[in-house]
């Protein structure tokens, strides 16, 4: 059975710093593209940053309003995810998910990531002072 | 970035309708279009990706088209657990970006 399982979410001072974990089991975690996509309250979903498989790179990708700020990590001896958030602010409070990126490829056959299936039950962040 | 609008924001529907929601893109995106569906305090799953492919296991009342700027996702035969809120989602540019998504909600 596929299962993405977040946790380390809390409730943090503006400013302050995180760290969230996403722990996986029934998928091959060492060869799979990873994402954090997180949903603001009453709002829509924002994906938040991307990491390549070791065998592709290791590369890491942010969205504008975290680059600098949030860090993606990935342990694959023990099949974990992680997204170490810091100088955190008001504004990134929401439930953050760990999803897989289906990976596809572009006109150049070049490997892209596209959807993301499967998705973990989400961890709340909440930044308040 | 790509822009992705959904329509209408919400809209209220009965068991066994047929229901179509919108979704267009502020540029070209081919056909890279995936749609998900998200239950009160659950996760998204994706239900269909290339616009109109539908990921193993989805019931085939739903349905989806359209390209370049303009997406469709049809639920023909609405059962009681398609109550839910419906995203969709652009992988053509990055960032990869979603609309706002549609609460479809029992009449």
């Amino acid at each position: 059975e596929v299962q993405l399982v977040e946790s380390g979410g809390g409730l943090v001072k503006p400013g302050g710093s995180l760290k969230v974990s996403c722990k996986t089991s029934g998928i091959l975690f060492k060869n799979a593209w990873m994402s954090w996509v997180r949903q603001a309250p009453g709002t829509g979903l924002q994906w938040v940053a991307h990491i390549k498989s070791q065998s592709d790179g290791g590369t890491t990708d942010y969205a504008a309003s975290v680059k600098g700020r949030f860090t993606i990590s990935r342990d694959d001896s023990q099949n974990t995810l992680y997204l170490e958030m810091s100088s955190l602010k008001t504004e990134d409070t929401a439930v953050y998910y760990c999803a897989a990126d289906h990976v596809s490829f572009d006109d150049l056959f070049k490997k892209k990531e596209a959807w993301f299936d499967p998705w973990g039950q989400g961890t709340q962040v909440t930044v308040s002072s | 970035d790509i822009q992705m609008t959904q329509s209408p924001s919400s809209l209220s529907a009965s068991i066994g309708d047929r229901v179509t929601i919108a979704c267009r893109a502020s540029q070209d995106i081919n056909t890279s279009l995936a749609w998900y569906h998200q239950h009160p305090g659950k996760a998204p799953k994706v239900l269909l990706y290339d616009t109109s492919r539908l990921q193993r296991g989805v019931p085939t009342r739903f349905s989806g088209s359209g390209s370049g700027t303009n997406f469709s996702l049809t639920i023909t035969g609405l059962q009681t657990e398609d109550f839910a809120t419906y995203h969709c989602q652009q992988y053509y540019g990055q960032p990869r970006t979603f609309g706002q998504g549609t609460k479809v909600e029992i009449k």
